[in-house]
């Protein structure tokens, strides 16, 4: 069982917006640690997407957008394209287990 | 953009040592803006993080591993290495290594090396 915990699944159609949570503890995210999301396309590595809660690193389009709020965070998807078919993970720090944690995973299928 | 790449063997007997190696290329391990870590994941599941290495050569490990592995780094190489000791069926899974990065966002990781399969199996 994960420390941060996240819907095994969504779904959208093209074009639509979905969200993925990420819901955590007065340890991790409630304690103000940063959220990091990851996308791992099937068969490949993950690849980060979304740093410290809502940044987006350089080459990853501005459909992906990250918020936190309180002891939760999430990932917002607007535009659906099949290609945005994956896995998708949060990340943070946990001070009860003194390090990194991640989140048990969403997979995002494109109707 | 620094690139990763694992390497290693792909089976290992059970009880016996799991041992690989990440290679970096594009950058130099010892240029102190990153960490260096493992993760790993069983098919079809989540990410489980196994530890990192400063280039000081400190290391941190997740505490339900950190009898069983020694994380090492070899700045002559530019590379790193995972031991992991006494394995079982449970630890077969797809190993990364990855870059970990630390700000005052914490510690994030990519990029990522492409990941190897390791199977325990006799």
């Amino acid at each position: 069982q994960s420390v941060l915990t996240q819907p095994p699944s969504v779904s959208g159609a093209p074009g639509q917006r979905v969200t993925i949570s990420c819901t955590g503890s007065s340890s991790n995210i409630g304690a103000g640690y940063g959220v990091h999301w990851y996308q791992q396309l099937p068969g490949t590595a993950p690849k980060l997407l979304i740093y410290g809660n809502s940044n987006r690193p350089s080459g990853v389009p501005d459909r992906f957008s990250g918020s936190k709020s309180g002891t939760s965070a999430s990932l917002a998807i607007t535009g659906l394209q099949a290609e945005d078919e994956a896995d998708y993970y949060c990340q943070s720090y946990d001070s009860s287990l003194s390090d990194v944690v991640f989140g048990g995973g969403t997979k995002l299928t494109v109707l | 953009q620094v690139q990763l790449q694992e390497s290693g063997p792909g089976l290992v007997k059970p009880s016996q040592t799991l041992s690989l190696t990440c290679t970096v290329s594009g950058g130099s391990i010892s240029s102190g803006s990153y960490y260096w870590s493992w993760i790993r994941q069983p098919a079809g599941k989540g990410l489980e993080w196994i530890g990192r290495i400063y280039t000081s050569g400190s290391t941190n490990y997740n505490p339900s591993l950190k009898s069983r592995v020694t994380i090492s780094v070899d700045t002559s190489k530019n590379q790193f290495s995972l031991k992991l000791s006494s394995v079982t069926a449970a630890d077969t899974a797809v190993y990364y290594c990855a870059t970990n990065y630390y700000d005052s966002s914490g510690f994030r990781f990519g990029p990522w090396g492409q990941g190897t399969l390791v199977t325990v199996s006799s």
